[in-house]
């Protein structure tokens, strides 16, 4: 079953950078991802998509402190110079045959 | 330029069916590898995935939400829409269109209660 794992939460200090972490399931190890940002009571904005290889292409306007990598079945997301406005919950999402799916979403919060 | 707007109710009544239209710019449904999806968020929830329908007309659903959801394009318009039956309060949530097998592009969402 195709499954998508986030930490619930992570904090870092401003101007600090961060790694937020989204691991497969078990047989899904080369699956590219997607990673979303949502500020509160905004919609999704879509950040890169992440593919195994660690290769990544960023949205429109993502600026170049986002990036992403990719380790075996973990696909990272670092988000370096911590700004207030990177305050946000980080949603991955990847998609198989005839499906969908997001991760439980990590709340990142900036101290 | 992509846009996304979803329309319908914000207020439905336990039992009643759902109908939700996505209408959208700046691309054809038709092109060869697009696709668009539903998603849904409940109050302080995560994102839930429901329906998919690409370019060759082709429909996915959630699993645990299939029995309930339909998904169509009216291409003429540049629509796409969701039907859900039998809605419940713990159906009452955000619900978004996206763009493509990345959702790189969304819709800023419709917020649908479920409520006598």
């Amino acid at each position: 079953q195709l499954v998508l794992t986030q930490s619930p939460s992570a904090s870092a200090s401003l101007g600090a950078s961060v790694k937020l972490t989204c691991t497969l399931s078990s047989g899904h190890r080369s699956y590219t991802i997607s990673w979303h940002q949502q500020h509160p009571e905004k919609g999704p904005r879509y950040l890169m998509r992440l593919h195994s290889d660690g290769r990544h292409s960023k949205g429109d306007g993502i600026p170049d402190r986002f990036s992403g990598s990719s380790s075996g079945a973990e696909r990272y997301l670092t988000i370096s110079s911590l700004q207030s406005e990177d305050e946000a919950d980080y949603y991955c999402q990847t998609w198989g045959t005839g499906i969908q799916v997001f991760g439980g979403g990590t709340k990142l919060t900036v101290l | 330029q992509v846009t996304l707007r979803e329309s319908g109710p914000a207020l439905v009544k336990p039992t009643q069916t759902l109908a939700l239209t996505c209408t959208f710019s700046g691309f054809s449904l038709r092109t060869s590898g697009m696709c668009m999806s539903w998603v849904r968020q409940p109050p302080g929830k995560a994102l839930e995935w429901l329906a998919l329908i690409d370019w060759e007309d082709d429909k996915y659903y959630s699993t645990s939400l299939k029995t309930r959801l339909t998904i169509s394009q009216d291409t003429s318009k540049n629509q796409v829409v969701l039907t859900m039956t039998n809605m419940d309060p713990v159906d009452t949530a955000t619900y978004y269109c996206s763009l493509g097998y990345n959702n790189d592009r969304w819709g800023q969402g419709t917020l649908v209660t479920v409520s006598s």
